[in-house]
């Protein structure tokens, strides 16, 4: 089955400064990547997603990018504000398909 | 608010206990999910229901474990004989498309 690296665990990082959070994926069936977002007492909500078919995606300072041939995706937030602090996870999965199998997460914290 | 919710938030309960959790999906999702997440790491899949009907169940899912949806509206997750190995967040998430899942809050349950 499908397995998801996440790295790092933690991340801290200057506000305004740029923060990357890196996935490997197994199976190269998966061809469906998204990201969420989890703040504390709250359900991971989705920031920005990929499919295989695509390089990178943007939108405002979030950006993905997914290299196929070495199964690894990553997710870039550009001009850090304290509200990015929170828990990120990817998950990869295969489009149609019933689940999602997470990384482990990376808690992102933004000094001020 | 037309999110997912989940209820209770919080349950305490003893080992050997039975407890019932419910998930209200956003309204007209036809596809439902249970995840399971535990401290500090990503959520893991549990079981998956399309309208009314259970499609898929993780291995992580035991016999002390039934998931029901009637009527393809809201869905119950009971644990019967709780153990200590069952203290998690539960989480349910809830699409129409295939691919975006708008997850709940959790239930994070601690058995004593």
């Amino acid at each position: 089955g499908e397995n998801v690296e996440q790295h790092p665990s933690t991340l801290s990082v200057q506000e305004g400064d740029s923060a990357v959070i890196k996935c490997t994926y197994s199976d190269s069936a998966s061809n469906y990547f998204p990201w969420y977002k989890q703040e504390l007492g709250k359900g991971p909500q989705l920031i920005i997603d990929i499919r295989s078919n695509v390089g990178e995606k943007k939108d405002q300072r979030i950006a993905v990018t997914l290299n196929k041939t070495a199964k690894h995706f990553s997710l870039h937030i550009t001009e850090t504000q304290p509200e990015d602090s929170a828990v990120y996870f990817c998950a990869a999965g295969v489009q149609g398909a019933q689940k999602l199998v997470f990384g482990q997460g990376t808690r992102l914290t933004i000094n001020p | 608010d037309t999110g997912v919710s989940q209820n209770p938030r919080h349950k305490i309960t003893k080992r050997g206990q039975n407890v019932t959790f419910r998930c209200d999906p956003i309204s007209e999702h036809n596809r439902l999910y249970w995840y399971r997440q535990t401290l500090g790491q990503g959520p893991e899949f549990l079981t998956y229901f399309q309208n009314e009907a259970q499609l898929e169940k993780s291995r992580l899912l035991s016999d002390r474990f039934s998931a029901e949806r009637p009527k393809g509206s809201f869905s119950t997750l009971e644990i019967q004989r709780t153990e200590q190995g069952d203290s998690a967040m539960y989480l349910c998430a809830s699409s129409w498309t295939r691919e975006i899942w708008y997850f709940g809050p959790g239930t994070r349950l601690l058995v004593l």
